[in-house]
């Protein structure tokens, strides 16, 4: 079973247009995010859910809006897509406790704008 | 701000050398220190991780150290295989921010037969 999924893996949109990436989790975690891997390979936080509710929303365009429909799902809608959000996009969860655990992360999603 | 300095950015040895990939992090705060590989195309998985409350951590092959008073830590890989190959991101978190990760740079790692 996977752990961290999200779907689709590749999007090929054009400029404007507005995408959904829908992602789940079953390992029961609490916290769930959003980072955006750019082509140079570079990882970046974009959002973070704890039970349904958001806790961290980094500088982001507000084209973008994450909803999480209960804590195992986290899913990220782009309205009027632009050629700079072409990336891999990863949703990532992590149990919270006293110490921070590991973090897993989907398959990725490659957004490609045209 | 929250940054992490990753370096080198590409490593290329010989198979059965070691490698040492080091990392800086600014947040004195910060308690928890993963690293993960990604592969081509794949998605970033922990390879290990240390606390801050330990200075060394060792899994077979691989061994990560911390140096909190220079905010510094450091993953060394001994008899390298070609399978290493990949790129290796470092990461650190700290305690009551929901395991905000703030990740290096990555450093694309060679492994040559």
């Amino acid at each position: 079973d996977t752990a961290v999924s999200q779907t689709p893996k590749y999007l090929v949109t054009q400029m404007g247009n507005d995408k959904s990436i829908k992602c789940e989790q079953n390992l029961g975690h609490d916290t769930m995010y959003w980072y955006k891997q750019d082509s140079k390979k570079f990882l970046k936080i974009m959002f973070s859910y704890n039970n349904k509710e958001l806790i961290i929303n980094e500088t982001v365009p507000n084209r973008f809006s994450p909803k999480s429909p209960d804590k195992a799902h986290l899913n990220l809608h782009i309205n009027s897509l632009e050629l700079g959000d072409s990336a891999v996009y990863f949703c990532a969860s992590s149990q919270r406790g006293a110490w921070n655990t590991e973090a897993f992360f989907g398959q990725g999603t490659r957004l490609t704008v045209v | 701000g929250e940054n992490v300095e990753q370096h080198p950015s590409t490593l290329s040895v010989q198979e059965g050398d070691s490698a040492v990939i080091k990392c800086t992090y600014s947040d004195s705060a910060s308690n928890y220190f993963p690293w993960y590989k990604q592969e081509l195309g794949k998605r970033p998985q922990l390879i290990i991780d240390i606390r801050s409350n330990v200075g060394e951590k060792k899994d077979q092959r691989i061994a990560v150290t911390l140096n909190k008073t220079a905010k510094h830590f450091s993953l060394h890989i001994t008899e390298t295989q070609p399978e290493d190959s990949a790129v290796y991101f470092c990461a650190a978190s700290r305690p009551g921010g929901y395991n905000k990760l703030i990740f290096g740079a990555g450093t694309r790692l060679a492994v040559h037969p």
